[in-house]
């Protein structure tokens, strides 16, 4: 069975600074990641994914991340953050070839303080 | 391009009602799929449509929650009668469907639809 683990429920940054958010991953098969960010009272919006080749993916609004097969993470960074990135943001897992379901972190909020 | 459409956005009801969500997907996108986000967690799968078939509902809690896709398009999630553990954001999203070169397992969100049960 696949699973994700988000490391942390909260976030806490200042505008301007850097931030990481930390996702780990469990599966015995091949998969794709994806990292999606939800404003409040709203649906859920891709901010990138990686499917295969170069491991470092680029986003929307300035997002990066990383993968990583030997640990297992798909760690989300963003060198500059502003207010206006304080949502609640999920890692997720889809099996590769299957027609199944995207498989959600916790979540993990981002708070970006003045 | 629109979007995926639900409605209603919020609604409250007392516990023992009935409720029903309606979802339209994106257009041409075979698979459906229902998910129930409680507050502090991530979305959860409730049941997934590939046309008007369902391919999963191993989640759905089969004595009150019930959901069709007449037609393969658009679809009703229902739930009676309403519990106050059913309080969550139900999220309709839709994606291109197995099989397809093209699908890669991205999903496209609606905004959700609020339910409190009181």
């Amino acid at each position: 069975a696949q699973s994700v683990t988000q490391l942390d429920s909260q976030v806490p940054v200042f505008e301007e600074a850097p931030v990481e958010l930390r996702c780990n991953y469990s599966s015995s098969v091949s998969v794709y990641l994806f990292w999606y960010v939800q404003y409040p009272n709203q649906g859920l919006q891709l901010l990138l994914k990686y499917l295969s080749g170069s491991t470092l993916v680029k986003g929307i609004n300035g997002f990066e991340a990383e993968f990583n097969k030997s640990q297992t993470s798909f760690h989300l960074r963003k060198p500059t953050v502003h207010i206006s990135d304080t949502a609640e943001y999920f890692c997720a897992l889809h099996k590769r070839g299957n027609t199944g379901k995207l498989i959600f972190g916790q979540g993990t909020t981002l708070q970006v303080k003045p | 391009e629109a979007g995926v459409a639900q409605s209603p956005r919020y609604k409250i009801i007392e516990k023992r009602q009935s409720v029903a969500f309606w979802c339209n997907p994106i257009s041409g996108h075979a698979t459906l799929y229902w998910y129930q986000q409680i507050l502090g967690q991530g979305p959860k799968l409730l049941i997934q449509f590939q046309n008007n078939g369902v391919v999963d509902d191993s989640q759905l809690p089969k004595d009150r929650f019930s959901a069709e896709r007449l037609k393969g398009v658009d679809s009703t999630l229902k739930i009676q009668p309403a519990k106050l553990e059913d309080s969550a954001v139900y999220l309709c999203a839709s994606s291109l469907g197995g099989g397809q070169l093209a699908n890669t397992g991205e999903l496209f969100f609606g905004e959700g639809s609020r339910l409190t049960v009181l």
